[in-house]
């Protein structure tokens, strides 16, 4: 696609659901990552697909949190068991070559999640 | 994990004024820094890349100088417009892990008309 996709944009939860965001990269892109930012907070690292790689998982907050991505194409970002702690902005982002520092992300709006 | 730092955390001026603000970063270790605006509603941008001590990029009224030696770039906005009030986001990559970007908290800038 045009751009990197991410679905809802917005979702409301109560506290111990489940839910599942949705990121569609740009075609092409092998580098796929997950971020979230908290209130008052910076962009914070959650997890990095590389390819067919094993994703680096090294910023994932606890086991409530998981990702998953099909080849290079669609991801969905899980959270079980839904925390107050959880709202946040979750942005997606993706790039074409990931084994360089100087190579920019193109990211997605983002999905607010908040739970209540 | 880097400590990327950014100041001030949010900033008003009037519109046709320049303003400048920092981002602070490990020097040692040091690979590259970004610069993203994330406009409201939207999502982030990429500005600039730096990677070399000295660099300055220019992108219309929108500059930034990179000090890899004492860790610090700076961003200038020459003649604020009410199109650039936004959220500018500092990020730096380390040598251990090309696949992280080090954020900092970002500086909220509000153009008054």
């Amino acid at each position: 696609g045009a751009g990197v996709s991410q679905s809802p944009s917005n979702k409301v939860t109560e506290k111990g659901k489940d839910v599942e965001l949705r990121c569609d990269p740009i075609s092409g892109h092998t580098a796929l990552y997950w971020y979230r930012q908290r209130l008052g907070q910076g962009l914070e690292f959650l997890i990095y697909f590389q390819g067919n790689s094993a994703p680096d998982k090294s910023g994932l907050p606890s086991d409530r949190f998981s990702a998953e991505r099909t080849g290079e194409s669609v991801s969905t970002l899980t959270i079980q068991r839904t925390q107050q702690e959880d709202s946040a902005v979750y942005l997606c982002a993706s790039s074409l070559w990931a084994w360089s520092g100087a190579n920019v992300l193109t990211f997605g709006a983002g999905s607010r999640l908040t739970v209540l | 994990i880097l400590n990327v730092e950014q100041s001030p955390q949010s900033l008003h001026v009037q519109e046709g004024d320049s303003t400048n603000f920092t981002c602070s970063f490990p020097s040692s270790n040091f690979y590259a820094l970004h610069w993203y605006r994330w406009e409201t509603a939207k999502s982030p941008e990429a500005l600039f890349v730096m990677t070399l001590n000295g660099d300055e990029k220019k992108k219309g009224r929108i500059s930034a100088t990179l000090n890899t030696k004492e860790g610090y770039s700076y961003l200038y906005i020459k003649g604020s417009q009410p199109e650039d009030s936004a959220t500018y986001l500092c990020a730096c990559d380390d040598q251990t892990g090309a696949n992280n970007l080090f954020f900092g908290t970002g500086t909220r800038l509000t153009v008054i008309p």
